[in-house]
């Protein structure tokens, strides 16, 4: 049971440049986050979805893009890197039931935009 | 809004002392709240959780944290510091709404001292 798996761990950008971060959960989780961590910021969500074909906003979307065709995956895609988007990017996922439910994330995957 | 707020950026113990990370929280309604622990170059790592119920609650590694509604406190506390549970700790609320959006604050380093 491999829980969240993220690629790349680590990637560095030029300006302007376009990428992919994968995310795959293996838990059949229905929900789906992810985050972006800066040093003394904690950590702000990008984009969340609740179940395949349905995204929405987070608190920090801008410049980021999201799709989920399946349960399993959630990638988020950056169309125009820009320096301000250096940081550690976190996917988690969680199962609705009953009560506040836990989320698992991944390993990271740490980007660097030059 | 719901929001947290770590108010020390580090905190130092000696391995055997107590420790106490501090959290506080600001929510419409009940809150749910959790507290995270992160690794170096590691995802972060559910500890425990309050929904409803006693005010003490009890998580992994020998973590506990107590509720305080009347302070909107839930401080995290171990009886006995290992320099292994030196990382950095994250205190988080439920966003509300039909997700498990959490909303984290920003973060304290604890370092456990031999």
């Amino acid at each position: 049971n491999a829980g969240v798996t993220q690629t790349p761990k680590f990637r560095i950008l030029k300006i302007g440049q376009s990428m992919t971060l994968q995310c795959a959960q293996d838990m059949n989780h229905n929900y789906m986050y992810w985050y972006r961590q800066d040093p003394g910021m904690g950590l702000k969500l990008i984009y969340y979805s609740v179940g395949a074909g349905i995204t929405d906003k987070g608190e920090v979307p801008n410049g980021y893009n999201v799709s989920r065709s399946t349960t399993e995956d959630f990638p988020l895609r950056l169309e125009l890197a820009a320096p301000s988007q250096t940081s550690v990017y976190f996917c988690a996922s969680s199962y609705r039931g009953s009560g506040a439910n836990v989320l698992t994330f991944g390993a990271g995957s740490r980007l660097t935009v030059l | 809004a719901q929001s947290v707020a770590q108010p020390e950026d580090q905190v130092n113990v000696a391995e055997g002392n107590p420790l106490t990370v501090k959290c506080t929280y600001s929510v419409s309604g009940n809150p749910y709240l959790f507290w995270y622990v992160q690794y170096p170059n590691r995802g972060l790592q559910f500890l425990l959780k309050y929904i409803t119920g006693d005010n003490l609650v009890k998580g992994s590694y020998g973590f506990e944290a107590e509720f305080n509604k009347s302070q909107t406190s839930f401080h995290l506390k171990k009886p006995s510091a290992l320099v292994s549970d030196s990382a950095l700790y994250f205190c988080a609320v439920r966003d509300g709404g039909n997700t498990d959006k959490l909303i984290f604050g920003t973060g304290t380093r604890l370092q456990v001292f031999p």
